[in-house]
């Protein structure tokens, strides 16, 4: 089983729909919990880092289960630009390293 | 502010050519890693330097040798470049530690190296 797994999808949603994906981690250690997104051909850029009570941050919420060991995001009110393909990341509690997730892939359809 | 450099950003090799990929941070950043990306695997770690002067291996070290030069720099060798290696190869760097676990990554824009 893989430290990390995400939905590969392609998820295809039409402009100003709500979108949510799952993440699903098998280290109980896991500490630290991210979301990135990968634009084509591009690096990955930290969306945002993901709290045990939940965040926001406009219109992308991230969610934390540690009970059922799986983060959440949701895009509301999706935009065009929101196309990208989509990293779940962990970090295991005293680790240097973090294990990435195969993404999963978002377009946004007009 | 250039965050992560790498240079180059394109590289093209015939199998056997040996080859080093730079890494560069301004950030003042401690700890900086450098990974592979193949269609289908996600991002997997090759080697990281948790500090200056000290490096280890991760998730597949094979074919590659690292050397952290001092803070800034962290670079990435290929030996003997095999058709395996081809592949999106980033750095990254981190201001981490086991107090501030919740610092994030920054990624340089990658090397895109082609073994014929």
């Amino acid at each position: 089983r893989k430290e990390v797994e995400q939905d590969p999808g392609p998820f295809n949603v039409p402009e100003g729909a709500t979108v949510a994906f799952n993440c699903t981690y098998s280290n109980s250690a896991s500490q630290s919990f991210f979301w990135y997104r990968q634009d084509c051909r591009k690096e990955p850029k930290l969306l945002m880092s993901v709290y045990s009570s939940g965040n926001e941050d406009g219109r992308f919420t991230a969610q934390l289960n540690r009970a059922s060991q799986y983060i959440s995001l949701l895009i509301r009110d999706s935009k065009l630009s929101d196309s990208a393909t989509y990293l779940c990341v962990v970090r295991n509690f005293g680790n240097e390293k973090l294990t990435f997730g195969t993404g999963t892939r978002l377009t946004i359809i007009p | 502010n250039a965050g992560v450099t790498q240079t180059p950003k394109f590289q093209v090799l015939k199998t056997g050519q040996s080859m080093t990929l730079q890494c560069a941070q301004d950030m003042n950043h401690n700890s900086m890693y450098w990974y592979r990306q193949d269609p289908g695997m996600g991002l997997r770690l090759i080697y990281y330097s948790a500090s200056e002067g000290t490096t280890d291996k991760g998730e597949v070290p094979n074919g590659y040798n690292v050397s952290r030069l001092n803070k800034r720099e962290f670079s990435l060798r290929l030996e003997s470049a095999a058709p395996s290696q081809t592949s999106v190869y980033f750095c990254a760097s981190s201001e981490v530690g086991r107090v501030n676990s919740n610092q994030p990554q920054h990624f340089g824009d990658g090397t895109r190296l082609s073994i014929l």
